[in-house]
């Protein structure tokens, strides 16, 4: 079964802290992405990568960063967690081309106290 | 960023009833996707539709692509409990898709 695995499904950081999301999926798929999830908000793009070593800011970059070292494996890095930045991470990946959907992994949810 | 809306935002209905939602955009689409997102999981791809006016179902559930691209709905015949979770229409623009904002349905026993 294909997936999307998001190493931790609950992590609990303190302010100031610089926090790693790490995502893995098996699909061989060109491009990874990176949203939070927020209610009333939708999903929101944090960061996406087409290959690897290369990266794209999407609409919040903000107190993010990223690392695709290899094409299997995206993290999310945040420089210096912030209580605003406690929210649902979600990882997708997809096929370059065409109209295939994202696989998700089944999230993290991040508390920043 | 393209915008896509949804309605209702909040659905709560009981089993075995018919109930629509949309997802609205002024922008024009290539093609089209619907998510089910259940409590504590990721987002689950059902659909994809591509043609303006394309009509693709799913068991008890109807996706509709509207004429101009802009716009889809989504119908659920006899609702039931399962059904319950988030659904996230995201359109296509260029190599990316673009999330709405999502409808919480959740159907009553």
């Amino acid at each position: 079964d294909v997936k999307v695995t998001q190493s931790s499904r609950y992590l609990v950081k303190r302010t100031g802290e610089k926090v790693f999301l790490e995502c893995v999926q098996d699909m061989d798929h060109e491009n990874m992405f990176w949203y939070r999830q927020d209610p009333g908000l939708g999903l929101r793009l944090i960061y996406f990568s087409y290959d690897v070593k290369m990266k794209e800011k999407g609409d919040i970059p903000e107190g993010y960063s990223v690392s695709r070292e290899k094409k299997e494996r995206f993290s999310l890095i945040l420089e210096s967690a912030s209580t605003n930045q406690t929210s649902m991470y979600l990882c997708a990946s997809s096929l370059w081309s065409g109209n295939y959907g994202y696989t998700f992994g089944s999230g993290t949810r991040l508390t920043v106290v | 960023t393209q915008l896509l809306e949804q309605s209702p935002q909040f659905l709560s209905i009981q089993e075995g009833e018919n109930l629509t939602v949309y997802c609205n955009s002024s922008s024009v689409f290539s093609s089209l996707q619907w998510y089910r997102q259940e409590p504590g999981e990721g987002p689950v791809l059902l659909v994809t539709v591509v043609t303006g006016g394309e009509v693709k179902k799913l068991k008890r559930l109807t996706f509709q692509f509207g004429d101009a691209r802009k716009d889809s709905s989504l119908h659920i015949t006899a609702a039931q409990p399962g059904d319950t979770g988030l659904y996230l229409c995201a359109g296509r623009e260029g190599n990316q898709f673009y999330f709405g904002t999502g409808t919480s349905l959740t159907v009553i026993p």
